[in-house]
């Protein structure tokens, strides 16, 4: 079956330290995308990518860090600079940019 | 930014109702979608509707668009308790990322 596979699905980090959050897709997709949504709310574009090798920032990617080195795989990583990083964070693919997206289930992170 | 923008932002009906919900858009765009969201889970892609087009179906969903008024309506059938979840419209007009609405959230009591 093809998918997005996130993973964990719950994170702990600690103060100053960096997590990656994992984000894997086997449809063939050019198009990737990871978001937060913060309870009530909707999802906010962190970062996405439209091909291997090349990534843009979403409307709040500051303190976050993502590369895609591989069509399948596009990592997050949510730094010690990002000071509020309790979220719902999504992972996402389409074929192009504005094409229907695919969601994995979600990778939950909380401050210890 | 938030460009759709849902309203309500709840809504509850009882089983066999029709659910519609609507959504406000701010610039021009290419098109739009409505997903689903069931508690603690990813988004479900529902329907697609081109700015070119003004109504389109999906067995008990049906979407409208107004692009004059720069919104959009989804109209749920016959509603069933597996239809509670909070609905979202995305609105594309850069080609390249969708941007998401606060979403409504949908009950549906037996």
């Amino acid at each position: 079956d093809g998918g997005i596979t996130q993973s964990p699905k719950y994170l702990f980090r600690k103060e100053g330290q960096n997590v990656t959050l994992s984000c894997e897709q086997n449809l063939n997709h050019d198009a990737m995308y990871w978001y937060r949504q913060d309870p009530g709310q909707g999802l906010r574009l962190i970062y996405y990518s439209q091909i291997v090798n090349d990534f843009q920032k979403g409307d709040i990617a500051e303190g976050y860090s993502v590369s895609r080195e591989k069509k399948e795989s596009f990592p997050l990583t949510v730094t010690s600079a990002q000071k509020n990083p309790t979220a719902f964070y999504l992972c996402a693919s389409s074929l192009e940019g504005n094409q229907p997206q695919h969601f994995g289930d979600g990778t939950r992170l909380s401050i210890l | 930014s938030q460009q759709g923008e849902e309203d309500p932002q709840a809504l509850s009906i009882q089983e066999g109702e029709n659910a519609t919900m609507n959504c406000s858009y701010k610039t021009s765009i290419n098109n739009l979608q409505w997903y689903r969201q069931n508690s603690g889970r990813g988004l479900v892609h529902l329907i697609l509707i081109r700015s070119n087009e003004r109504e389109k179906h999906s067995g008990r969903l049906r979407v409208t668009l107004d692009t004059s008024k720069k919104s959009s309506s989804l109209l749920i059938t016959a509603s069933r308790a597996a239809d509670t979840a909070s609905y979202f419209c995305a609105t594309d007009f850069s080609g390249y990322a969708l941007n998401f609405g606060k979403g409504t959230s949908l009950l549906v009591t037996p």
